[in-house]
């Protein structure tokens, strides 16, 4: 069954420092999204992504954050200037058809120190 | 604003039981309802969507109260293997392109 594959499976980084997250989505799907999850807490949106362009963003999805669909496969979050509260799971997500289930990919945990 | 609500937990039931979590959303222009499940620091998979007249996979029982606005899942004959987190999932007919809202999930633990 085809996933979607996320790197790196854990970054650990320096509160301040860029992060960048990979995903790669399902290969014949065209809706993208980015979820977190803060440990013990519930999966929130961030932000979802179509035609290479933003279409929702949440009110965590403030200007520090960025997304980008670089070539035909990768779909990546950046965090500019990383804070101790964007410590959290991020899940990458893709559709086929929109309104359709979403499939996760299995995270990058994201560590911030 | 609390989107989805659902009892937190812990189910505690014994191989075989049958077990029924609870949901109740606050927009009622909600428009597609899902039940995912998470295993512990994993990713939410997709367990069954929920239609209005209601749907049942092998087990796995969904119903759905739009007048309630009210989400239930129904696991009969439970398995060791059900043990995890239930997310109740929503989408809002203003959504662009299905923003989801997750519940905090329920979780259940079957014991031999």
């Amino acid at each position: 069954e085809p996933e979607v594959t996320q790197t790196p499976s854990h970054q650990v980084t320096q509160m301040g420092q860029e992060v960048i997250l990979r995903c790669v989505p399902i290969s014949n799907h065209l809706y993208f999204y980015w979820y977190r999850q803060i440990l013990g807490q519930k999966v929130e949106f961030l932000v979802s992504f179509y035609n290479n362009e933003i279409s929702e963003k949440s009110e965590i999805f403030d200007d520090q954050f960025s997304v980008e669909r670089p070539d035909g496969s990768n779909f990546t979050l950046k965090i500019r200037s990383t804070k101790l509260e964007d410590s959290a799971m991020y899940f990458c997500a893709s559709s086929e058809v929109e309104g359709q289930p979403q499939h996760f990919g299995d995270g990058t945990r994201l560590s911030i120190l | 604003r609390k989107e989805v609500e659902q009892d937190p937990g812990p189910f505690n039931v014994p191989e075989g039981a049958t077990v029924a979590f609870n949901c109740t959303y606050s927009n009622s222009a909600s428009q597609s309802f899902f039940w995912y499940r998470q295993d512990c620091r994993k990713e939410p998979k997709l367990l069954m969507s929920v239609y209005s007249s209601g749907n049942e996979d092998g087990r796995f029982t969904a119903q759905l109260n739009r007048a309630s606005q009210y989400i239930s899942l129904l696991i009969r004959d439970s398995k060791l293997s059900d043990s995890a987190t239930y997310l109740c999932v929503v989408v809002d007919r203003g959504s662009t392109l299905g923003r989801l809202y997750f519940g905090r999930g329920t979780q259940l633990t079957v014991w031999p």
